[in-house]
């Protein structure tokens, strides 16, 4: 079955700098991957995700990229503002069929300093 | 459109006991997930419903099982409570299954077991 490893598990970043979490994959049949942020106490929202026949995506100041030869993603957040604060969670699927869900990465813990 | 939802969203339960959680997915999705999300392990897929048929399952023992009915409403169960069953319950809903891929969480049921 698929593993996601997601790192870094904690990442405390100063409000307006760069945040970036990296996720890998070990099942190369894997094609969907989303990106969930889960604030305390809170669902886990879709925030953005991309599939494997796009290399990047953007959303305003989220961005996703995509190596599917070194099987590995990441989100990177722009101008972190306070209400970024909340762990983020990658994923990846198979959606071609007999998928077997969501496989979730541990999760990244993420600490706007002002 | 309404979001997902489930209910109860808390339950306390007694070793031994079973129990029955039930989610609404978003008006004309078919295709419903449950996850587990505890602080060690955290999420991970027990299985996906389409069209009232199980679909996928995950590595959880059969003790979780799950249905869904003609109106795409779900109902997780577990049976012969364990101390480690203690967790978040979350389903997410999905228009088409593996045909579009997002996924949308409900506010998930907090099952304790005493």
């Amino acid at each position: 079955g698929e593993n996601v490893e997601q790192h870094p598990s904690t990442l405390s970043v100063q409000e307006g700098d760069s945040a970036v979490i990296k996720c890998t994959y070990s099942d190369s049949a894997s094609n969907y991957f989303p990106w969930y942020k889960q604030e305390l106490g809170k669902r886990p929202q879709l925030i953005i995700d991309i599939r494997s026949n796009v290399g990047e995506k953007k959303d305003q100041r989220i961005a996703v990229t995509l190596n599917k030869t070194a099987k590995h993603f990441s989100l990177h957040i722009t101008e972190t503002q306070p209400e970024d604060s909340a762990v983020y969670f990658c994923a990846a699927m198979y959606s071609g069929g007999g998928a077997d869900g969501l496989t979730f990465g541990k999760g990244t813990h993420l600490i706007i300093q002002p | 459109k309404a979001g997902v939802t489930q209910t109860p969203r808390y339950l306390i339960k007694t070793r031994g006991q079973q129990v029955t959680l039930s989610c609404s997915p978003i008006s004309g999705h078919r295709s419903v997930s449950w996850y587990q999300q505890t602080p060690g392990q955290g999420l991970q897929f027990l299985f996906e419903y389409f069209s009232e048929t199980q679909r996928n399952k995950g590595n959880f023992p059969g003790r979780f099982s799950g249905r869904q009915f003609s109106n795409s409403r779900s109902e997780m169960n577990v049976s012969t409570l364990e101390l480690g069953d203690s967790a978040l319950y979350l389903c997410a809903s999905s228009l088409w299954g593996t045909l579009s891929y997002e996924q949308y969480f409900g506010p998930g049921t907090r099952l304790t077991v005493t």
